[in-house]
């Protein structure tokens, strides 16, 4: 069946960076994009962006233009989201997804905690 | 961006009610609107997709409707493991945007 396998939680410190992974399995990869939510109890949902596993090709929502950086190794049908210069606000739970026209299977989620 | 506002914010209803979420678009969004369920600690499930496609494994007591700017999703019969979050999901422009989330507690 298809399955997101994200990578565990993350502390981190204000100023780094952190990288999470986000594994498939169950489907052709190169078939779906991957995008990328962020989930706080304060701001609720948010949209970041998606990669084209087949080209590499990113979208951002402008919001994390200079925040987020997708990237995609085809070879081991993994996706990844880099979060640099970290900010308590960087705080969130972030969801990967499958996702063609409609997001149709999520990740697990992976907690990422921004503290000095 | 196009702006979700989803209502009721919370929701507390018995075994066997109905229940409607509605979600209303600030511009036409063209029944490219999904709705999803989420529970404590888990990620989110797809329910509905293209404003009232029920997505396969999803009981047919789940339901979507609408057009334009207005869109709301039913649940009949509800079921104690029907409490959880729900949130709607525009898909028709990027960047995606949700509504705020309703939360559904059974009494």
């Amino acid at each position: 069946q298809v399955q997101l396998q994200q990578s565990g939680a993350e502390l981190a410190k204000p100023g780094s960076s952190v990288k999470i992974s986000c594994k498939a399995s169950g489907y052709t990869f190169t078939s779906y994009y991957i995008s990328w939510i962020k989930q706080t109890t304060g701001q609720g949902l948010e949209y970041i962006g998606y990669i084209n596993t087949g080209s590499g090709g990113t979208n951002y929502n402008e919001k994390f233009k200079g925040k987020a950086t997708l990237t995609v190794d085809k070879s081991s049908s993994t996706a990844f989201m880099q979060l640099s210069s970290l900010t308590p606000d960087d705080s969130a739970v972030y969801y990967c997804a499958r996702d063609y026209y409609v997001m149709d299977a999520w990740g697990q989620g992976a907690s990422v905690t921004v503290s000095s | 961006d196009i702006q979700m506002t989803q209502s009721p914010a919370s929701l507390s209803a018995s075994l066997g009610e109905t229940v409607s979420i509605e979600c209303l678009a600030s511009e036409d969004i063209y029944n490219n609107l999904a709705w999803y369920q989420q529970k404590p600690g888990k990620s989110p499930q797809l329910l509905i997709y293209y404003a009232s496609s029920l997505q396969d494994g999803v009981p047919s007591r789940f339901s979507g409707s609408g057009s334009g700017t207005q869109y709301s999703l039913k649940i009949n019969s509800l079921e104690s493991e029907d409490a959880a979050t729900y949130f709607c999901l525009q898909d028709s422009e990027y960047p995606r945007t949700f509504g705020g989330g309703t939360k559904l507690e059974l009494k």
